[in-house]
């Protein structure tokens, strides 16, 4: 069974910075994409970016481009979401998922945990 | 940007009662959709993909269907645990999007 665990919960100060984890487990990790998925509170659910951690190929919704960096650590399994100067805007539940087939856009058929984010002075 | 959109926003159902749930696409995304559970407090769970292909330990009571722009969920002999924000999305084109969700209220 795939698992991807997530980093804790986040509390921080706008303009700082951070960076969030995702551990993917019982699978072979390089050979699928993975992606960023941002639920501000309320419901909608928003596709942020993906990247395959082979050659870190990565591909970014025009709304999240140039506002967060996704990158991946293929030594350790892992995927990362991270801000340069954090926003109270970016206050939101992240949740990271793997991407069901080797296409690249495809359904995501694992998911995390999700990693809340608190931005507040 | 294709735009997907659900409706209705809440519905009201019973137990052992059937559903069908919609999702419009603004462009035609084939069956490149997928449709996903997310119950309260927990991540979403891929419950559909390709329209109508149910991901592993679905049970059959939920089934998809549609192509092009239309699509439709249906849960049939609707159980408590299916109290959940249902969400659809296209992963035709990038940026793959999400519906904004219907919300059963059981």
């Amino acid at each position: 069974e795939v698992h991807l665990v997530q980093s804790g919960p986040e509390v921080k100060k706008p303009g700082e910075s951070l960076k969030i984890s995702c551990k993917a487990s019982e699978y072979n990790f390089e050979t699928y994409w993975i992606g960023w998925v941002r639920q501000m509170p309320g419901r909608d659910l928003e596709w942020m970016g993906i990247i395959y951690p082979r050659d870190s190929d990565t591909r970014y919704s025009p709304s999240f481009r140039g506002q967060v960096t996704i990158s991946a650590d293929k030594s350790i399994n892992t995927v990362y979401l991270q801000w340069s100067s954090l926003k109270a805007s970016d206050t939101a539940m992240y949740f990271c998922a793997r991407q069901s087939g080797r296409a690249l856009y495809d359904s995501f058929d694992s998911w995390g945990q999700g990693t809340l984010l608190t931005v507040s002075s | 940007e294709i735009v997907m959109t659900q409706s209705p926003a809440t519905l009201s159902v019973s137990p052992g009662e059937s559903v069908t749930l919609s999702c419009r696409a603004s462009q035609t995304v084939g069956t490149t959709l997928a449709w996903y559970q997310q119950r309260p407090g927990q991540a979403p769970r891929l419950l559909i993909s390709a329209a109508s292909t149910r991901a592993t330990t679905i049970p059959p009571r939920f089934s998809g269907s549609g192509s092009g722009t239309e699509f439709t969920l249906t849960i049939s002999n609707l159980q408590s645990e299916d109290l959940a924000v249902y969400y659809c999305q296209q992963y035709y084109s990038w940026p793959c999007t999400f519906g904004r969700g219907t919300k059963l209220e059981i």
